[in-house]
């Protein structure tokens, strides 16, 4: 699976938007781009996913660079409530059997 | 819908004893998985499993064994519990590759 890079940690005011950036420009054409987060050490959460596209749902936006080297995961309006460890990973899909590999994320931490 | 559950929550062992740690999951997934997480650390794959009968070795399957004698359940053995197996272990499942993985609340585990 490909390597990301993401930054140790980032701060955002609540309200405001929070953009988490992870670089993964070793991505394969079959790997996809999955985000997770951790808070206070509980399970992982998942929060979204794509391959090629930009992806949304209810807790976020996925938006993925068109050469897929990198990527930013967007929560629209922070609360206190999404301070946590976020995890970008590449996984492979069908032939990784859903096998994820965790570095060690970015800290966000919200702020009033 | 109970998800993914673990037993126990917090387990403190001697060096040498032995335990077995339970997760089960009752939302009929194929894909079970068992991941271990030090401290400040992302989490690394220990076993995981394709379906009853079916369970393949992760990153770092040393020290542990596993077996899927059906879908909902995947127990992780610790045979000589050691130091270095001091962790939090999280079992997690997922219904097919390509989508969300759904995590337990982990196991808090200390090995004196």
């Amino acid at each position: 699976d490909a390597k990301t890079t993401q930054p140790t940690s980032m701060d955002c005011a609540e309200g405001r938007a929070a953009n988490l950036p992870c670089n993964h420009s070793t991505i394969s054409g079959n790997e996809y781009v999955y985000w997770y987060r951790q808070i206070h050490s509980q399970g992982p959460q998942y929060i979204i996913h794509g391959l090629k596209n930009n992806e949304t749902n209810e807790m976020a936006s996925l938006i993925i660079t068109e050469d897929r080297k990198s990527s930013t995961l967007i929560l629209p309006h922070a609360t206190l409530r999404d301070t946590a460890v976020y995890y970008c990973i590449v996984e492979k899909g069908g032939t990784s059997y859903g096998k994820l590999t965790f570095g060690q994320g970015t800290i966000l931490t919200v702020h009033p | 819908n109970a998800g993914v559950t673990q037993t126990p929550k917090f387990r403190i062992l001697k060096i040498g004893q032995s335990m077995t740690l339970q997760c089960a999951q009752d939302m009929n997934h194929n894909y079970m998985y068992w991941y271990r997480q030090d401290p400040g650390m992302g989490l690394k794959l220990i076993y995981y499993s394709v379906g009853a009968g079916i369970t393949d070795k992760g990153e770092v399957p040393n020290g542990y064994n596993v077996s899927r004698s059906t879908t909902e359940d995947f127990p992780l053995r610790l045979e000589l519990a050691a130091p270095s197996q001091t962790s939090v272990y999280f079992c997690a499942s997922s219904p097919v590759v390509n989508t969300e993985a759904f995590f337990g609340q982990g196991t808090r585990l200390t090995v004196v």
